[in-house]
């Protein structure tokens, strides 16, 4: 089945600068990949997410670029804010949205 | 319009007791999707059901099983609990395999199992 990782584990940034999470997949037919964000105590929610037809999504401060040659695909976070503070996951999946495998998440601290 | 519900908020149970933990979706959906959340693991997939039935498994041993009901409420049973099956699960809803999916799935709040 399809293994998804996320690097690095844990991501400090200075509020204002950007942050960016790696994501590898390992089953080249992946052709959705979305990714969620988790802030802490409450439930996961979609941000962004990108189908292998396009190499990049943005929206707003958030962007996400995918690579399909070497399988892996990027969350972009411009212009930090305390609010984007939280676990990311990154998603992929064979078979659209209907059996995603996540990856064990990203915690992205935003100091002020 | 109510999100996705689920049953209890947390549940203590011994070893080798039963867990049964219920999730209601939006309306609309038509499948269910359950994840086990263990610390530093991530979400790991354990079921999805569509129009009541099971159309994937993740990789969890038979004694995670689970049910859809005609109104496509869910039901997730552990049996033989292990100390290991502490985890918060939760339950994920979308609109399935109707067409009208957008790809996003719906999380509901999740059940804290703890196993002592």
């Amino acid at each position: 089945g399809e293994n998804v990782e996320q690097h690095p584990s844990t991501l400090s940034v200075q509020e204002g600068d950007s942050a960016v999470i790696k994501c590898t997949y390992s089953d080249s037919a992946s052709n959705y990949f979305p990714w969620y964000k988790q802030e802490l105590g409450k439930r996961p929610q979609l941000i962004i997410d990108i189908r292998s037809n396009v190499g990049e999504k943005k929206d707003q401060r958030i962007a996400v670029t995918l690579n399909k040659t070497a399988k892996h695909f990027s969350l972009h976070i411009t212009e930090t804010q305390p609010e984007d503070s939280a676990v990311y996951f990154c998603a992929a999946s064979p078979y659209g949205n209907n059996r995603l495998a996540f990856g064990k998440g990203n915690q992205v601290v935003v100091i002020p | 319009e109510a999100g996705v519900t689920q049953s209890p908020t947390h549940l203590i149970k011994t070893r080798g007791q039963q867990a049964t933990l219920r999730c209601s979706p939006i309306s609309g959906h038509t499948s269910v999707y359950w994840y086990q959340q263990a610390l530093g693991l991530g979400l790991q997939f354990l079921l999805w059901y569509d129009e009541g039935e099971e159309r994937n498994r993740g990789n969890f041993p038979p004694r995670f099983s689970g049910r859809q009901f005609p109104n496509y409420s869910s039901e997730l049973n552990v049996n033989a609990l292990e100390l290991e099956d502490s985890a918060l699960y939760l339950c994920a809803s979308n609109a399935g395999t109707s067409g009208q999916n957008t790809g996003e799935l719906f999380f509901g709040e999740g059940s804290r199992l703890t196993v002592l």
